[in-house]
């Protein structure tokens, strides 16, 4: 099974650069989620998607955006690209409302390592 | 917000039991607490979740306090396999913004 699949998997860009983290699943998941994950660091959310069409900010949304025209699709747009965006990132996707009722399960992709210089 | 509090570090040898405890002393009456582990280079995996009672599955066990306010994570019979990085996760619900709360994660070396 594909599960929560991420590309690309490392990318370098320069500072003013854009650039789309692209994800997709094949679970038929709802739910899906785009977090950062600086060195030594935990996960921060930074959007979510309860279903296409629908999208909200998480923690650390600022330099980002997300589009969710079908279920399986969740590209995250970075316009602008800072060094402080030099980062790790995870897309994710959730069966059930994890963040509305607390249960449920994540499945996470791989990750895509991005340096922004 | 509810925050955890987890060692940085642990260590244990292979087939030998592991407690993997996280503190979370101000978690309100309808946060879950969650158990993810990550290993080298890959996203989380999903290990265990519970509210109030004591969990189960093929993976782990979680012993939740009754109080609430700290629980352990106990692998059985660790592996080389299980060296990973553990996180002891909070899910809050926040309305507008929801937040899932990560700890600092323990970093678990299993020797063998």
């Amino acid at each position: 099974n594909a599960g929560v699949t991420q590309t690309p998997k490392f990318r370098i860009l320069k500072i003013g650069q854009s650039m789309t983290l692209q994800c997709a699943q094949d679970m038929n998941h709802n739910y899906m989620y785009w977090y950062r994950q600086d060195p030594g660091m935990g996960l921060k959310l930074i959007y979510y998607s309860v279903g296409a069409g629908i999208t909200d900010k998480g923690e650390v949304p600022n330099g980002y955006n997300v589009s969710r025209s079908t279920t399986e699709d969740f590209p995250l747009r970075l316009e602008l690209a800072a060094p402080s965006q030099t980062s790790v990132y995870f897309c994710a996707s959730s069966p059930t409302p994890w963040l509305a009722v607390n249960t449920g399960e994540l499945f996470f992709g791989e990750g895509s390592r991005l340096t922004v210089l | 917000d509810a925050k955890t509090t987890q060692p940085n570090s642990m260590e244990s040898n292979e087939e030998e039991p592991v407690h993997l405890p996280c503190n979370h002393s101000t978690i309100s009456g309808t946060d879950y607490i969650h158990w993810y582990r990550q290993l080298p280079s890959q996203g989380p995996e999903y290990v265990i979740h519970g509210l109030t009672s004591n969990v189960n599955n093929r993976m782990a066990s979680l012993a939740i306090a009754e109080d609430r306010k700290s629980s352990t994570l106990i692998l059985h019979r660790a592996t080389l396999r299980d060296a990973a990085v553990y996180y002891c996760i909070l899910s809050t619900y926040g309305g507008a913004t929801n937040k899932l709360i990560f700890g600092t994660g323990t970093l678990l070396a299993v020797q063998p």
